[in-house]
């Protein structure tokens, strides 16, 4: 069956720390993997997704398919990061499946 | 990516009572799709909306409970039927353009008393 866990419910971090939100899919296959943002009061909106190889807002994540992962990661957390941040999973013709989200607290 | 918008933005009902939600885009999208997000929760598929035939239900969603209509590209409704306290969620459209990218509705807030 087709899964997405992140295991941290809740992820706080000073401004300035690297951040590292944890994703696992469990997919028998090629999965596209996405990574979602939701803002306080905004609506949800694509971060990233793997085939994409890109970096936005400094974030980056990368596919190992090895530990079927696909962990988001920032070197600098600023307090804009803080927002909840869902892992998606999708195969080609069928929706996403979202895991149940990390929400990222930056402080000063 | 396309704009989605949803009507109502939120609604308080008595149960019992059906509400139906509208989403509306402005371009024509190969996939529409329906999600809900109880309280504190991630949000989980309802149905994919269908073109011009039945939609397709997820495990624990039924059509007489949800039914849904999309009678073209880029409209789709969703109607809560008979509700209860427990449909107290938020409701979200998504769409899929060619990209295979799903973008999301502002979503409908509802509350069941």
């Amino acid at each position: 069956a087709q899964r997405v866990t992140q295991p941290e419910k809740l992820l706080s971090v000073f401004k300035g720390a690297p951040v590292e939100l944890k994703c696992n899919y469990s997919y028998s296959g090629s999965p596209e993997l996405f990574w979602y943002v939701q803002y306080s009061r905004q609506r949800l909106q694509l971060l990233l997704r793997h085939i994409s190889r890109e970096s936005i807002k400094g974030f980056t994540a990368d596919l190992n398919k090895g530990e079927t992962s696909f962990h988001l990661k920032k070197p600098f957390a600023q307090e804009e990061d803080s927002a909840m941040y869902y892992c998606a999973l999708k195969k080609a013709g069928t929706a996403l499946i979202f895991g149940k989200g990390t929400t990222l607290s930056v402080s000063s | 990516s396309a704009v989605i918008s949803q009507k109502p933005s939120r609604d308080i009902c008595q149960r019992g009572t059906s509400l139906t939600i509208q989403c509306q885009v402005d371009s024509q999208v190969t996939m529409m799709f329906w999600y809900r997000q109880q309280p504190g929760q991630s949000l989980t598929l309802i149905a994919t909306a269908n073109q011009g035939s039945e939609a397709t239900y997820e495990s624990g969603f039924v059509i007489d409970k949800f039914p849904i209509s999309r009678p073209n590209l880029t409209f789709s409704t969703l109607t809560v039927s008979n509700m209860s306290p427990e449909d107290s969620s938020i409701y979200l459209c998504s769409v899929e353009q060619t990209s295979e990218t799903q973008y999301f509705g502002p979503g409908t807030r509802l509350l069941v008393l």
